[in-house]
């Protein structure tokens, strides 16, 4: 199985300024890692797949990037709706895993 | 869209089926998963099935007591547990992809998921 592992486990940061946050996976998963955004008693909404593609709808602040093992989300200029939990997902373990990270919440 | 439905509070060792139903998209051309999630937990991918019903994998915690179906003229998935425990308690939710695995795997919408609660 691929370990995803996430950090930091909390992230705290003001309105206005950026947010970095990581993921790592236990072995290779090629380009296929996405990321999720979840707000509470709401399902995960997909932000990001292949690694930096952003999905409909998804502001441009927030970008994906990394390779390999190592991936990073970012988001620039954190709104107030941004607030959330974040969880990168890898999709390309056969047969089929689909394992998550444990989650980064992002507080003001 | 997707809608879950059937969870229920249920006894150990009991058995109950999800439901998973899609509709304002081509239902027959994705694969479905379940994930779960416990409460104040995380995610755990639980299954898949293939578009054509084909192909189906579980994840190892779930294996053997998890299964799924689904009847496309319906535009529903099905999720059959039995032998329930108590760490089965979870939201479940389902979601599509383009595949079972590989670069179309996206999980790119989900259902707003339902509560099973496992509990003597």
């Amino acid at each position: 199985e691929t370990v995803m592992t996430q950090s930091p486990v909390t992230l705290s940061v003001s309105p206005g300024e950026g947010a970095t946050l990581s993921c790592r996976a236990s072995r290779t998963i090629s380009n296929n890692l996405a990321w999720f955004q979840q707000k509470p008693g709401q399902a995960p909404r997909l932000l990001i797949y292949a690694v930096s593609t952003r999905a409909n709808g998804v502001p441009a602040r927030f970008s994906g990037s990394g390779s390999g093992t190592e991936f990073t989300l970012t988001i620039s200029s954190l709104q107030s709706e941004d607030f959330a939990l974040y969880y990168c997902q890898q999709y390309n373990e056969w047969p089929p895993g689909h394992t998550f990270g444990q989650g980064t919440k992002v507080e003001i | 869209q997707l809608v879950e439905s059937g969870g229920d509070v249920i006894q150990p060792e009991r058995s109950l089926t999800l439901s998973c139903v899609g509709s304002g998209f081509a239902f027959r051309n994705y694969a479905i998963n379940w994930v779960r999630q416990t409460p104040g937990k995380g995610l755990e991918w639980v299954a898949v099935m293939s578009d054509d019903e084909n192909r189906q994998y579980q994840a190892d915690s779930v294996k053997g007591r998890f299964s799924m179906s689904r009847d496309n003229s319906k535009n529903t998935v099905y999720l059959h547990m039995k032998g329930l425990r108590l760490e089965d308690t979870a939201v479940y939710f389902c979601a599509r992809a383009a595949a079972v695995v590989g670069p179309d795997a996206v999980f790119d919408y989900w259902g707003q998921g339902t509560l099973v609660t496992v509990s003597a």
